[in-house]
């Protein structure tokens, strides 16, 4: 079965300029999920969605980030404008359903904000 | 807020040799996870572990939890170089996505 896919795998961007970063998840999986992983740390949630729908958005920072996910499958994650403080790698998963199972990752966006 | 934390941040040992992490959490959990990540990569889930078992094999893999404690802890046996990695525990509460705690880097000196 084919993975989770992000694009692209490396950004770089000037401070205060737009990024969006796309991902496709496995077939079938209901939920997809956005992690922001600063070098060094854990992955934190930014986001995740049940379907089209948004189940916890409560750590995206709103007045920069946006995520959308049209007709429950392929999302995107958008930033705008970039603060330097953003430069981190960033994931994507998805499980077949909320709770118990795994997660499935991509390989991650790395971004760089200079 | 990381809900688990890891410890030791960093481990290196020789090959052959066995390799044990801890990690420790703060709230009620479902099941707790631990996943890999090489350089520059996904995670990779490992093994999962749920809230009434106590251990859990798989491989080379032996994870153990204790909820009294709050504890869980991932021994890799008989190491290998490629097993070089940062490792992370994740929990799951039922109430929200896995929240991971900060990971211990593995190094595995052939």
């Amino acid at each position: 079965e084919a993975g989770v896919a992000q694009s692209p795998r490396y950004k770089i961007i000037e401070k205060r300029q737009s990024v969006a970063f796309w991902c496709n998840p496995i077939s079938g999986h209901a939920t997809l999920y956005w992690y922001q992983q600063i070098l060094g740390q854990g992955p934190k949630l930014l986001i995740q969605f049940q379907n089209n729908g948004v189940v916890d958005d409560s750590q995206l920072p709103k007045d920069r980030f946006s995520a959308e996910r049209l007709k429950g499958v392929d999302s995107t994650l958008k930033i705008q404008p970039a603060k330097l403080e953003d430069s981190a790698v960033y994931l994507c998963a998805s499980s077949s359903r909320q709770g118990v199972t795994e997660a499935f990752f991509g390989q991650g966006t790395r971004l760089t904000v200079v | 807020s990381q809900q688990g934390e890891e410890d030791p941040q960093a481990l290196s040992i020789q090959e052959g040799e066995n390799a044990t992490m801890n990690c420790s959490y703060k709230t009620s959990i479902n099941n707790l996870q631990w996943y890999r990540q090489n350089s520059g990569r996904g995670l990779v889930h490992l093994i999962l572990i749920r809230s009434n078992e106590r251990e859990k094999h798989s491989g080379r893999l032996r994870v153990t939890l204790d909820t009294s404690k709050k504890s869980s802890s991932l021994l890799i046996t008989a190491s290998r170089a490629a097993d070089t990695a940062s490792y992370f525990c994740a929990t799951d509460t039922g109430r929200r996505a896995l929240t991971f705690g900060s990971g211990t880097r593995l190094q595995v000196q052939p």
